[in-house]
């Protein structure tokens, strides 16, 4: 079974620094990766998805991720951070079992941004 | 195109009780998983249906049961309800055949008393 394991619980950073979040999942043949952002008080939305072809994936909101297979990591990543980005991402991978998709979330960062 | 939609937003019953959960997958999605997300965690897979058919199921117990009807939505119920049942309960849908994202909706606030 797939697992994911997501390095840092919560993460601050001032508004217009940089931010990376931490995800590494356990290794398979092939995998799909994702990553998820909710607001408080709200769903999931999809911030961008690897499936295949290039490494690097550009997302919505300014944000990207590199899939890098030999170290198992789906690193997420923001050259500049708002206020707005205030929230709890998720990095989730697919895991087939019968032909059924479900995905194996990790525990989340709180990414919090200080003025 | 309406995304997914849940009811009812917020719910709160008394243990030992009983709860239906109500879901409308995305237009044009056949496939509807549910997934429980308690405080501080990261969503877990509960079950997903197919045709009317439960398809993989979760680590969770029988007290969890679910259905899907023709227009592909979906119910989640829970028996017997206790303390540690309190959670977001988030829907999900997608196409059976696909690998790719599955759309949530806003999800179910259950406490249990």
């Amino acid at each position: 079974a797939q697992s994911v394991t997501q390095l840092d619980s919560q993460v601050p950073v001032f508004e217009e620094a940089p931010v990376e979040l931490r995800c590494n999942y356990s290794s398979s043949v092939s995998v799909y990766l994702f990553w998820y952002v909710q607001y408080p008080n709200q769903g999931l939305q999809l911030l961008l998805k690897y499936l295949s072809g290039s490494t690097l994936v550009k997302g919505i909101n300014g944000f990207e991720a590199e899939f890098n297979k030999s170290q198992t990591s789906f690193h997420l990543r923001k050259p500049s951070v708002h206020i707005s980005d205030t929230a709890e991402y998720f990095c989730a991978v697919s895991d087939f079992i019968q032909g059924a998709q479900k995905l194996v979330f990790g525990q989340g960062t709180r990414l919090t941004i200080n003025p | 195109d309406a995304g997914v939609t849940q009811s009812p937003t917020h719910l709160i019953k008394t243990r030992g009780q009983q709860v239906t959960l109500r879901c409308s997958p995305k237009s044009g999605h056949d496939t509807v998983s549910w997934y429980q997300q308690a405080l501080g965690q990261g969503p877990q897979f509960i079950f997903q249906y197919y045709e009317e058919e439960e398809r993989q199921r979760g680590n969770f117990p029988d007290r969890f049961s679910g259905h899907q009807f023709p227009n592909y939505s979906s119910e989640l119920n829970v028996n017997a309800l206790l303390l540690g049942d309190s959670a977001l309960y988030l829907c999900a849908s997608s196409l059976v055949a696909s690998y790719e994202e599955q759309y949530f909706g806003p999800g179910t606030r259950l406490t249990v008393t």
